[in-house]
């Protein structure tokens, strides 16, 4: 199974500030990664696809970058509706993994 | 707009069968590009993908090997579902469980989810 860690497990920022979560594959998985918000009690949702690709609806301050085993996800401006929970999830086989998460919270 | 609604007991006996529905609304469970996956959540074990059926000509699963010998996923085309059967579940089976829609090519990601079902195992 391809192993996705992700980095901080838990990262504080404040309104407005530039934020970078990293996650890393076990393996050469191409750009074939996908990265979800989840907030308390909620199913996740998806952000980004393929890397770099912005889901339809999500605000462009959300970007995606990386391919190989090394992928990032920035967010430009924290806004207040972006404190959650951040995964990344790999689709380039079976099964499909996940990281383990980066809460971000208030600082 | 893709809904997926599921349903099914939040409570399962040790050694017995936890059994889920989600119900399609907006796309159908025979769709040629999309497959239909369950994916659970607990403290202990994160995200963890356990498999998943689609139609292309004719039907497939996919299971994760940490499941295999216990999962069933089967879509009924009559109602445009899809279940989720586990065997034999014990505690480490504790869980939210989500039903989700994906595809089958490599760039694929979860589009649409259900609300999630929190399955507790006991006695």
């Amino acid at each position: 199974d391809i192993q996705m860690t992700q980095s901080p497990s838990s990262l504080s920022a404040s309104i407005g500030d530039r934020v970078t979560i990293t996650c890393r594959a076990s393996q050469s998985i191409s750009s074939y990664v996908n990265w979800y918000q989840q907030k308390s009690g909620k199913a996740p949702k998806v952000l980004m696809y393929g890397a770099s690709s912005l889901q339809s609806g999500v605000p462009s301050r959300f970007t995606g970058s990386g391919s190989g085993t090394d992928f990032t996800l920035t967010i430009s401006s924290l806004q207040p509706e972006d404190f959650a929970t951040y995964f990344c999830q790999q689709s380039y086989s079976i099964p499909y993994t996940f990281g383990q998460g980066t809460k971000l919270e208030i600082k | 707009q893709v809904q997926l609604q599921q349903s099914g007991p939040g409570l399962v006996t040790p050694s017995q069968t936890l059994s889920l529905t989600c119900v399609i609304s907006g796309d159908s469970v025979s769709s040629n590009s999309a497959a239909w996956n369950w994916i659970r959540q607990s403290p202990s074990r994160g995200l963890e993908w356990l498999g998943r059926t689609y139609y292309r000509s004719k039907w497939y699963n996919d299971y994760a090997v940490s499941v295999k010998s216990r999962i069933t996923i089967n879509p009924d085309t009559s109602k445009n579902q899809f279940s989720l059967q586990l065997n034999s579940v014990n505690p480490e089976d504790m869980a939210v469980y989500f039903c989700a829609r994906g595809g089958t090519v490599t760039t694929n990601w979860f589009d649409a989810w259900g609300q999630g079902t929190l399955v507790t195992v006991s006695s």
